[in-house]
């Protein structure tokens, strides 16, 4: 069974700092991994999707890597600003095609 | 474009009343639909799937059921709801997984 852990749970940083989130997975038979954005009471808008073959993708501020083979994937964020608030979801869509949804990274920027 | 439609938005209904939310999908055929659950302070939890008209597979045996009467229409209910039914219920849909998920923007539900 697909385990999916995000480090850390929570992170409190100053406006204008560069971050890491951090998602593990425990089988790397996946076919592509997901990032997902959630404010407070609101659905999960979609980030960053990288396909299995890929390593890396890049939208704007926000660059995701993959690496399979040590089912790790980062996302890191440059130069953090106070709208980046939010929880930041990982998901990994393995056997059956279906998404298993890590723990969550709940990220504060402080101005 | 594809769109992700779920209502309503918020909900508050009494222990052992019935309920059914739905989801719509405009813009592809033949998604494949999923019904997933986030109890308060804990991760997301799938409920339903399905690939087809009809075909609905349940993860988590439970007090809700879910039905597409449509290709494009998911629709979960239950008969009684529970206190434990509370929750913030989120729809989305994919193509088989290879281009991703997309989400609707959820609801709400309060059992009191």
């Amino acid at each position: 069974k697909q385990e999916v852990t995000q480090i850390p749970a929570a992170l409190s940083v100053p406006e204008g700092e560069n971050l890491v989130l951090n998602c593990s997975f425990t089988d790397s038979a996946i076919y592509n991994l997901q990032w997902f954005r959630q404010d407070p009471g609101k659905g999960l808008t979609s980030l960053l999707l990288i396909q299995s073959s890929q390593r890396e993708q890049t939208s704007g501020r926000l660059n995701a890597s993959l690496d399979k083979s040590s089912g790790r994937s980062t996302l890191y964020i440059a130069a953090s600003q106070p709208g980046d608030s939010a929880t930041y979801l990982c998901a990994v869509n393995g056997a059956g095609n279906m998404l298993t949804f890590g723990g969550g990274t709940r990220l504060m920027v402080k101005p | 474009s594809q769109t992700i439609h779920q209502w309503p938005a918020t909900l508050v209904q009494p222990v052992g009343s019935p309920l059914s939310l739905e989801c719509t999908v405009e813009g592809t055929s033949n998604p494949n639909l999923y019904w997933y659950r986030q109890a308060a302070g804990r991760g997301l939890q799938l409920l339903f799937y399905s690939v087809g008209i009809g075909q609905i597979s349940s993860e988590v045996p439970q007090n809700l059921s879910a039905s597409r009467p449509q290709d494009r229409q998911f629709i979960l209910s239950s008969k009684k709801l529970l206190l434990s039914d509370s929750g913030f219920y989120l729809c989305a849909w994919s193509v088989n997984g290879a281009y991703g998920y997309t989400f609707g923007s959820g609801t709400r539900l309060t059992v009191v």
